[in-house]
């Protein structure tokens, strides 16, 4: 498995752009997580989900986000309209079961002007 | 308020000895606590994973031990190698919530 895999690698774009993130999962993985990381935060969790459901959403910042997971194999991340503040690393991770040895993508590096 | 805590200011140390890194938690009351390593522009990779019921894991160099009462955990690194430069990551899974909670990590920097 090439493991998981984050496009874009590094995004840049100004304030107000939509912005999408994807994230492809290990195969057979059943639980998926976007983190968020930033030298003032550390990681942080945005949202968590469980065969496809999302499960724990508390940690997305506003309405500007939004995840998605229409299949096991695939989800996004959006931010419409995106704003400076949101400039950060955004990981996702999968695992097999509720956050046992998560494996994580090698990020998409976001800036926004 | 919940809390995870690791020391903020790099370790340096010399190559073979042992690094020892801290972990600290307040109103937490984790299932269990992992270890991760990050690289720099990578994701975290995990190394270690330790429950609520054991008080000591190895994996060949590592070793990582969990004291609830104390609410800490340490994670050594034994005959350490400036490979094993990176910053270390803990991170725990609360007993009310299924996903995991990082610290900030602290930077390791083995001196050859």
């Amino acid at each position: 498995d090439a493991g998981v895999i984050q496009s874009p690698r590094h995004e840049v774009t100004e304030m107000g752009q939509e912005v999408t993130l994807r994230c492809k999962p290990i195969s057979g993985h059943n639980s998926l997580f976007w983190y968020r990381q930033t030298m003032m935060r550390g990681l942080e969790l945005l949202i968590y989900f469980n065969n496809n459901v999302p499960i724990d959403d508390s940690g997305m910042p506003e309405d500007r986000f939004s995840a998605k997971m229409p299949n096991a194999s695939f989800s996004t991340l959006k931010i419409q309209p995106s704003e400076p503040r949101d400039s950060a690393v955004y990981f996702c991770a999968s695992s097999l079961g509720d956050a046992e040895k998560l494996l994580f993508g090698s990020g998409t590096q976001l800036s926004v002007l | 308020s919940q809390k995870i805590e690791q020391n903020s200011e790099a370790l340096n140390i010399q190559e073979g000895k042992t690094a020892t890194l801290t972990c600290n938690y307040t109103n937490y009351s984790p299932a269990y606590l992992q270890w991760y390593r990050q690289d720099p522009g990578r994701g975290p990779v995990f190394l270690l994973l330790i429950r609520e019921n054991e008080k000591e894991k190895r994996k060949e160099r590592l070793k990582v031990t969990f004291d609830t009462t104390l609410k800490q955990s340490l994670f050594h690194i034994t005959a350490s190698q400036p490979a094993d430069s990176a910053t270390y990551l803990c991170a725990l899974r609360d007993t009310g919530r299924r996903a995991l909670t990082f610290g900030s990590g602290t930077r390791l920097q083995v001196q050859p």
